[in-house]
């Protein structure tokens, strides 16, 4: 099993909507999590970053974040067609040094209709 | 400021031909780190850096190595290259203590034939 598990979709909804990302993993070390947006031909660029369990909100973007369950989840209100990316989720251990890895998610396509 | 570039863009190689891939970063990052990414894979760490003259394995590391000779850079090669190493591959560099984002490159295309 890998450590992370996310649905690759495609995910498409209509414009307006609100839209729900998720993923689960296994390893109760990881500290960090994180939310990769990837347009196509593009590198991934940070959209959000939690330590350890709660709730994080920018502008139109939350990040829920829940140990107990190994559950962490991205949620897009008003949806734009600007948003159609592929939405990788990232977790990585503190390890002192920092240097650790991310570990990824394989990336849920997401497509906003106009 | 062009944060972190890689260089070349694509590339088209030969079964066992060798190659070195290039990253560079002007943020004066510690941490550098090299990923592949293939369909249905997500994104697996190679190797990664945590300062010049250091290199670690990560995930995937066989076939494959680096160095770190200067801060700003980090090299990836591939010295027999397979058709398994057709991948995108990316870059990304890391400072804990200005942020806690990695910053990725535009990433590589490469095909082995």
């Amino acid at each position: 099993q890998k450590e992370v598990e996310q649905d690759p979709g495609p995910l498409s909804v209509p414009e307006g909507a609100i839209v729900s990302l998720n993923c689960t993993y296994s390893n109760s070390a990881f500290q960090y999590f994180m939310w990769y947006r990837q347009y196509s031909r593009k590198g991934p660029e940070l959209l959000m970053y939690t330590y350890s369990s709660g709730n994080k909100e920018d502008g139109r973007f939350t990040a829920q974040v829940d140990k107990s369950s190994k559950y962490i989840s991205l949620f897009i209100r008003d949806s734009q067609p600007s948003d159609s990316a592929t939405y990788l989720c990232a977790m990585k251990v503190y390890s002192g040094g920092g240097a650790d890895g991310l570990t990824f998610g394989k990336g849920t396509h997401l497509i906003i209709q106009p | 400021n062009a944060g972190v570039t890689q260089t070349p863009k694509f590339r088209v190689l030969k079964t066992g031909q060798s190659m070195t891939l290039l990253c560079a970063q002007d943020m004066n990052h510690e941490y550098m780190y090299w990923y592949r990414q293939d369909p249905g894979m997500g994104l697996r760490l190679i190797h990664y850096s945590v300062g010049e003259g250091t290199t670690a394995k990560g995930e995937v590391p066989d076939g494959y190595n680096v160095s770190r000779l200067k801060k700003q850079n980090f090299l990836l090669g591939l010295e027999s290259a397979a058709p398994s190493q057709t991948s995108v591959y990316f870059c990304a560099s890391f400072d804990p203590d200005v942020r806690n984002e990695q910053y990725f490159g535009p990433g590589t295309r490469l095909t082995v034939t």
